[in-house]
């Protein structure tokens, strides 16, 4: 199975700050890579795929990259709304696998 | 308006059995590969299964491989997890999502989710 780390597991980070999310796979998963936000008691909502992929409706202060077996998940000036929980997750095969979370709070 | 929705959740005894449905809607149900994920309480995300869109094929998480039939039903857009055996350990919110495979794999639509207890 292909595990994926996320780091870091907790951030506090204040409106307007750059933060970036790391996603670390056991092996090259190419561009199969999606991230979701989720907030508490929500479904999880798409952001990115193919790793660079901007989902529709997605605002443009997000952005992925990476490709084989690293990938980062950038919000460039941080958002009242955006405080949540983030994941990433390989679809390059079966089991698909999430990374564990990284919940953004508020500093 | 594109929308999945969930039920047949509730309280359940271990050894006992569950079925969910995903009720879909604005979309082409047939046209698109579905899948189940799950959250116990206060932890992440879990696949548990994907079925194709003809029904044909399936994949399952190993924990629940034997105990856990997805299938659908193209007919009434409806996606079902049939759950067996089940296990305190499966205890979760469980959540359809639709699962386009290209341009590009994602879950890219998900429904609120149904929450499933197996206590005694």
């Amino acid at each position: 199975d292909i595990q994926l780390t996320q780091s870091p597991s907790f951030l506090s980070a204040s409106v307007g700050d750059r933060v970036t999310i790391t996603c670390r796979a056991s092996q090259g998963i190419s561009s199969y890579l999606a991230w979701y936000q989720q907030k508490p008691g929500k479904a999880p909502k798409l952001l990115i795929y193919a790793a660079s992929t901007f989902q529709s409706g997605v605002p443009s202060r997000f952005s992925g990259s990476g490709s084989g077996t690293e990938f980062t998940l950038t919000i460039s000036s941080l958002q009242p709304e955006d405080f949540a929980t983030y994941y990433c997750q390989q679809v390059n095969s079966y089991p698909i696998t999430f990374g564990g979370g990284t919940k953004v709070e508020i500093k | 308006e594109v929308q999945l929705v969930e039920s047949g959740g509730g309280l359940v005894q271990p050894g006992g059995s569950l079925r969910l449905s995903c009720a879909a809607s604005g979309f082409t149900f047939s046209d698109y590969a579905m899948t189940w994920v799950r959250q116990a309480p206060g932890k992440g995300l879990e696949w548990v299964s994907t079925i194709g869109g003809s029904g044909t094929s399936t994949y399952y998480e190993d924990s629940v491989k034997g105990r856990f039939t997805i299938s659908r039903d193209n007919s009434k857009n409806t996606l079902y997890l049939q759950m067996n055996s089940l296990r305190v350990e499966d205890t979760a919110v469980y959540h359809c999502a639709r699962y386009p495979l290209a341009p590009g794999r994602r879950m890219d639509v998900w429904g609120q989710g149904t929450t499933v207890t197996v206590s005694s």
